[in-house]
């Protein structure tokens, strides 16, 4: 699986659009970029995916580089909520009857301040 | 709809006490997963199991045993629990279409005197 590279922390105002970054610069084109965050005191938590488009969900919004190398998750409103450590897991996909384990580094630790 | 439910919450053991920590799960998942976070670092998996009745060893399994009791349930028992076992230790299933999108459980923080 691809190595990945976040910063160790980032502050963002409440209200404001929360950028975080992640640099998967050796990704092969059959891994796929997943974020979970966890919350403290909480198990992990599956926030979004992508391979090669731009993805949206309720929570998230996830752009990819068109080399794949960087990816930058985007929490659109941030709220004190969403306070947390946030993994950026680059893997190849496994389907049932693998491992399938995620591997978590260290994460990026977002501030939300009011 | 619980997802994954863990118990207990909270345990404080002697060295040399076994204890088993449950994990159960309602969404019709294949794979589940024991992993245990210590101060600072990330996840590491203990065992896993691909599906029901299957079960084999992750990263870290010393000291552990599991037991997938059916496809809800997968168990982890602490034989002779030691010191070094102190941590957070966290159950997550993941179902066979949802790629690695893997859902945990609250977890399960253990203190071993």
């Amino acid at each position: 699986d691809a190595k990945t590279t976040q910063p160790p922390s980032m502050d963002c105002a409440e209200g404001r659009a929360a950028n975080l970054p992640c640099n998967h610069s050796t990704i092969s084109g059959n891994e796929y970029v997943y974020w979970y965050r966890q919350i403290h005191s909480q198990g992990p938590q599956y926030i979004i995916h992508g391979l090669k488009n731009n993805e949206t969900n309720e929570m998230a919004s996830l752009i990819i580089t068109e080399d794949r190398k960087s990816s930058t998750l985007i929490l659109p409103h941030a709220t004190l909520r969403d306070t947390a450590v946030y993994y950026c897991i680059v893997r190849v996909a496994s389907y049932g009857g693998s491992q399938g384990n995620l591997i978590f580094g260290k994460g990026t630790k977002l501030s939300v301040k009011p | 709809n619980a997802g994954v439910t863990q118990t207990p919450k909270f345990q404080v053991l002697k060295t040399g006490q076994s204890m088993t920590l449950q994990c159960a799960q309602d969404m019709n998942h294949n794979s589940m997963y024991w992993y245990r976070q210590d101060p600072g670092m990330g996840l590491r998996l203990i065992y896993y199991s691909a599906s029901e009745g299957t079960t084999d060893k992750g990263e870290v399994p010393n000291g552990y045993n599991v037991s997938r009791l059916n496809k809800r349930e997968f168990s982890l028992r602490l034989e002779s629990a030691a010191p070094s076992q102190t941590s957070v230790y966290f159950c997550a299933s993941r179902g066979i279409q949802g790629l690695d999108t893997q859902y945990f459980g609250p977890g399960t923080r253990l203190t071993v005197l």
